[in-house]
């Protein structure tokens, strides 16, 4: 499963619009790029999931450059109750279903 | 989507004990599965557990120290046996949502072992 990495941590504003990057060079073919969101003393939910190009939904847009090898979460006009921590992951389903989380980006959402 | 519930959300343990966690899905699932997550740091996968057959464990997890029961579609257990203060973690179990990696994942249980 291909490594990601992403910012440790972030802080942002109420109503800013918060981009988080993850990298992923060595995403294979068959690779969809998948990010889940963690609030505190909760399991991870997921937020969004994409192959490329642009996704969107009621809570995020993912952005996917053509050669794949990082992608974009974007969550527009931020409030306190964004405060999480957001996880980038890359892979296919028939690896058995697993998870593969990396370290994370913890976003802290200011008033 | 899938609710899942856990018990005991929380409890506090001496060491070499055990503690056996529950997770409880409102629907039947093919695939649960096990997650530690210690203090501040990321979700750690510790075994894949489809119903009617055993556990599958992940490098670092053994059977003997996280024995895992599944006895239907609905329900499983994961045991943290002889526990010591490093298995203090929040446990997690999830369950496959269908679609390319969706899971579902319960409330976690809380665990601190002294």
């Amino acid at each position: 499963l291909a490594k990601t990495t992403q910012p440790i941590s972030m802080d942002s504003y109420e109503g800013q619009e918060v981009n988080i990057t993850c990298s992923h060079n060595n995403i294979a073919t068959n690779d969809y790029i998948t990010w889940y969101q963690q609030f505190p003393s909760q399991g991870p939910r997921f937020i969004i999931q994409g192959y490329k190009t642009k996704v969107t939904n009621e809570v995020a847009s993912l952005f996917i450059p053509a050669d794949r090898k990082s992608s974009t979460l974007s969550l527009p006009r931020v409030s306190l109750s964004d405060t999480a921590v957001y996880y980038c992951l890359v892979g296919i389903y028939n690896q058995g279903g697993k998870l593969i989380f990396g370290q994370g980006t913890e976003l802290s959402v200011k008033p | 989507s899938a609710v899942i519930s856990q018990k005991p959300s929380r409890d506090i343990c001496q060491r070499g004990t055990s503690l056996t966690i529950q997770c409880q899905v409102d629907s039947q699932v093919t695939m649960m599965f096990w997650y530690r997550q210690q203090p501040g740091q990321s979700l750690t996968l510790i075994a894949t557990a489809n119903q009617g057959s055993e556990a599958t464990y992940e490098s670092g997890f053994v059977i003997d120290k996280f024995p895992i029961s599944r006895p239907n579609l609905t329900f499983s257990t994961l045991t943290v046996s002889n526990m010591s203060p490093e298995d203090s973690s929040i446990y997690l179990c999830s369950v496959d949502g269908g679609s390319n990696y969706e899971q579902y994942f319960g409330p976690g249980t809380r665990l601190t072992v002294t």
